[in-house]
């Protein structure tokens, strides 16, 4: 089956740096996102991943190892704005995205 | 530009009753979906479209409905809710059709939060 894992819920410190990982189980591998959703609202685009390496927006930066099935979002200088749930999809072989469960960060001041 | 708007934003029904849940988009893209999103589960495809006139079923299609008459318009119709239906719903687009390349991103609407008592 198609599978993606995210960790439920993560804690970090206002100023700090947090490292969101996703692994994924496809039937085969045509790009990964990610999403940022604030509680209430509607999920907005961070990023898009197709080959492996680091792709850096500001201070948010997306990785993926495609070996691996393994992607992470890292956040720098952590602000109490990034409070929010970040959602992982996958884009198989079959075209429609699979997405994970999502991943709810809480910024502590 | 508005983007996806999305109409309700709360709606509260009776098991049994039907209602459509509007979705429009003026980004002229050719690719719409619904999707549904309940606690500790990711979003799930009801339904999509690749453009006028074409839908297909996601992973969750049963009890709902859509037609795809024009490019901006895709509405979602609950034939006879049920309880099961609670849940947050959201229209997405995106400029990714048939033959589009894989990399464009999704935009969503506000959502609409339903409620079947």
């Amino acid at each position: 089956g198609q599978n993606i894992d995210q960790p439920t819920e993560m804690t970090a410190t206002e100023g700090a740096i947090v490292q969101i990982n996703c692994t994924y189980q496809t039937s085969g591998f045509n790009g990964l996102f990610w999403y940022q959703q604030h509680a209430g609202e509607a999920p907005t685009f961070l990023s898009y991943n197709v080959l492996d390496g680091l792709e850096e927006k500001g201070r948010f930066s997306s990785f993926l190892s495609r070996s691996k099935g393994y992607s992470y979002l890292l956040l720098k200088e952590l602000q109490m704005k990034d409070s929010a749930s970040y959602l992982c999809a996958v884009r198989p072989r079959n075209y429609q995205l699979i997405w994970g469960a999502g991943t709810k960060l809480i910024i502590k001041p | 530009n508005a983007g996806v708007t999305q109409t309700p934003k709360f709606q509260v029904l009776k098991t049994g009753q039907s209602m459509t849940l509007q979705c429009a988009q003026d980004m002229n893209h050719e690719y719409m979906s619904w999707y549904r999103q309940d606690p500790g589960m990711g979003l799930r495809l009801i339904h999509y479209s690749v453009g006028a006139g074409i839908t297909d079923q996601g992973e969750v299609p049963n009890g709902y409905n859509v037609s795809r008459s024009t490019t901006e318009d895709f509405p979602l119709r609950l034939l006879s809710a049920a309880p099961s239906q609670t849940s947050v719903y959201f229209c997405a687009s995106s400029s990714q059709g048939a033959y589009s390349s894989y990399n464009s991103p999704l935009h969503f609407g506000n959502g609409t939060r339903l409620t079947v008592t």
